[in-house]
C-alpha cells in the first residue's frame, strides 16, 4: 500500500456518534483522496483535496466533512448526519489526476 | 455517478487462460487507467493510457484504447491464480475537475 497509511484497519461506532478516519501520506504529493466503496458499487468520491487548505464535494459529500491543515494528511470526519454509514473507506493521494493514484489500505466502517 | 463501466463483471477462469475485460465511458477524457483491488484491499496502479495512445503493455497485461468508442479493455495473459481479484477503470475529466470517477469493477477468479 505504498507510503500512504489508514488507521483503524476497522472501527465500530454507535448510531449517532462522530468519528473520524485518519489519511497519512509521506509521498509528498499535493493531492488526496476520499472515497466510499459498498458492494457492487464500486468507488464513489467523497470528497478530495489539491492543496492544503483547500478541498472539494465529490459525488456524496452529504455527512461527512475533512479538513487539510498538512500536506501529509487528509482525516474524514463521519457525522452522525450520514443516513448509512457503514462501508468501506479508502484514502488516496495522487501528483495530480493525469497521474497514478496510491491507495491506502482502508477503513472498515461499522456503525450500529 | 460513474462513468466507467466494466464488462463483464464476473470472470471465472483456469489457470494459465487469458481474461479480458472492458469498460465504456461517455465523455471525452484525458486518460484511462486501470486498477486492481484484492479483496478488502486498497487499489493497486496498473496502467495508465493517455488519449492519444492505442495500446499499452506492461508485462502480462496489455490495454486498449478506443476513443472513437469509448471504450477500453484489459487483458490478462496467461493468468495466475495471484490474478483473482476485482479490476477497476478510472477516467479522467469527467467533470472537468480533477478528480478520476471510478467504475463498478470486473471480479475475476482464477482457479488453480
Amino acid at each position: 500500500d505504498g507510503g500512504i497509511t489508514q488507521s483503524p484497519k476497522y472501527l465500530f461506532r454507535k448510531e449517532g456518534q462522530n468519528v473520524t478516519l485518519s489519511c497519512e501520506q509521506n509521498l509528498n504529493h499535493d493531492a488526496m483522496y476520499w472515497y466510499r466503496q459498498d458492494p457492487g458499487q464500486g468507488l464513489r468520491l467523497i470528497y478530495y483535496s489539491q492543496i492544503v487548505n483547500d478541498f472539494q464535494k465529490g459525488d456524496i459529500a452529504e455527512g461527512y466533512s475533512v479538513s487539510r491543515e498538512k500536506k501529509e494528511s487528509f482525516p474524514l470526519t463521519v457525522t452522525s448526519a450520514q443516513k448509512n454509514p457503514t462501508a468501506f473507506y479508502l484514502c488516496a493521494s495522487g501528483a495530480g489526476v493525469s497521474y497514478e493514484q496510491y491507495f491506502g489500505p482502508g477503513t472498515r466502517l461499522t456503525v450500529t | 455517478s460513474q462513468q466507467g463501466e466494466e464488462d463483464p463483471q464476473a470472470l471465472s477462469i483456469q489457470e494459465g487462460e487469458n481474461a479480458t475485460m472492458n469498460c465504456s465511458y461517455k465523455t471525452s477524457i484525458n486518460n484511462l487507467q486501470w486498477y486492481r483491488q484484492n479483496s478488502g484491499r486498497g487499489l493497486v496502479h496498473l496502467i495508465l493510457i493517455r488519449s492519444n495512445e492505442r495500446e499499452k503493455h506492461s508485462g502480462r497485461l496489455r490495454v486498449t484504447l478506443d476513443t472513437s468508442k469509448k471504450s477500453s479493455s484489459l487483458l490478462i495473459t496467461a493468468s495466475r491464480a495471484a490474478d483473482t481479484a476485482s479490476y477497476f477503470c478510472a477516467t479522467d475529466n469527467f467533470y472537468g475537475n480533477n478528480r478520476l470517477a471510478f467504475g463498478k469493477g470486473n471480479q475475476v477468479v482464477v482457479i488453480p
